[in-house]
């Protein structure tokens, strides 16, 4: 079956970066789009960026440009999210999302900013 | 950026009768390519992540109820539950995928009356 595994929560002081990984299985990774959303706490989803797994290809939402990378490793079939330059306000739980629309999500990574 | 509208933000619905929420887009997200509309729904519980309802407006996810379903074209969709369940408590998002930033609508919470 279809599985997202993703690594576990982090604390990180303000200015500092994460990196979040998504270790896919049951499917072949780059046949399908990952997506990145994020949820703060009481909030609603907001979709941060796509990257196609095969060429590497990826697609930033404006708000997160220049502070978003997204990479992978085609031989774990694993992505990668890096956010850098943290501020409290990206304190939020991180999902990775297979295809589009996504069918399948990972756990979610619980990222918390704060001095 | 296309803007996901929902309404009503939450409801309540009583066990057996039928709930309907509303997405309007700032933008039609009808696709010419293949005539369908760019437009998901996904449901959400406490503590879990989304899981995905419907696609394409009204073509329902593998496994989903028969209760739940999609409708609407262009800026304009609703989802409904015809007999809401207890199961059905949750927070329900549309989203459009018709272009980037795949935009989603601001949630609608569905509690039991």
């Amino acid at each position: 079956q279809v599985q997202l595994v993703q690594s576990g929560a982090e604390v990180k002081k303000p200015g500092a970066s994460v990196k979040v990984s998504c270790k896919t299985s049951g499917y072949t990774f780059t046949s399908y789009d990952i997506n990145w959303v994020r949820q703060a706490t009481g909030q609603g989803l907001e979709w941060m960026g796509w990257m196609n797994p095969n060429s590497g290809n990826t697609g930033i939402a404006q708000k997160f440009q220049g502070r978003v990378t997204m990479t992978r490793n085609t031989s774990i079939s694993t992505a990668y999210m890096e956010l850098s330059s943290l501020r409290s306000e990206d304190t939020a739980v991180y999902y990775c999302a297979k295809g589009v629309p996504p069918t399948s999500w990972g756990q979610g990574t619980l990222v918390t900013v704060s001095s | 950026d296309i803007v996901m509208t929902q309404s009503p933000d939450s409801l309540a619905v009583s066990l057996g009768e039928r709930a309907t929420i509303n997405c309007r887009s700032s933008q039609s997200v009808l696709r010419s390519s293949n005539n369908r509309n760019s437009l998901a729904w996904y449901q959400q519980k406490p503590g879990q992540p989304p899981k995905l309802l419907i696609y394409w407006a009204s073509t329902r996810e593998s496994g989903v109820p028969d209760r739940f379903s999609g409708g609407g074209s262009g800026t304009d969709f609703t989802l409904t539950i015809s007999s809401l369940q207890a199961a059905d408590v949750a927070v329900y998002y549309c989203q459009q995928y018709y272009s980037t930033p795949r935009t989603f609508g601001g949630g609608t919470k569905v509690q039991i009356k």
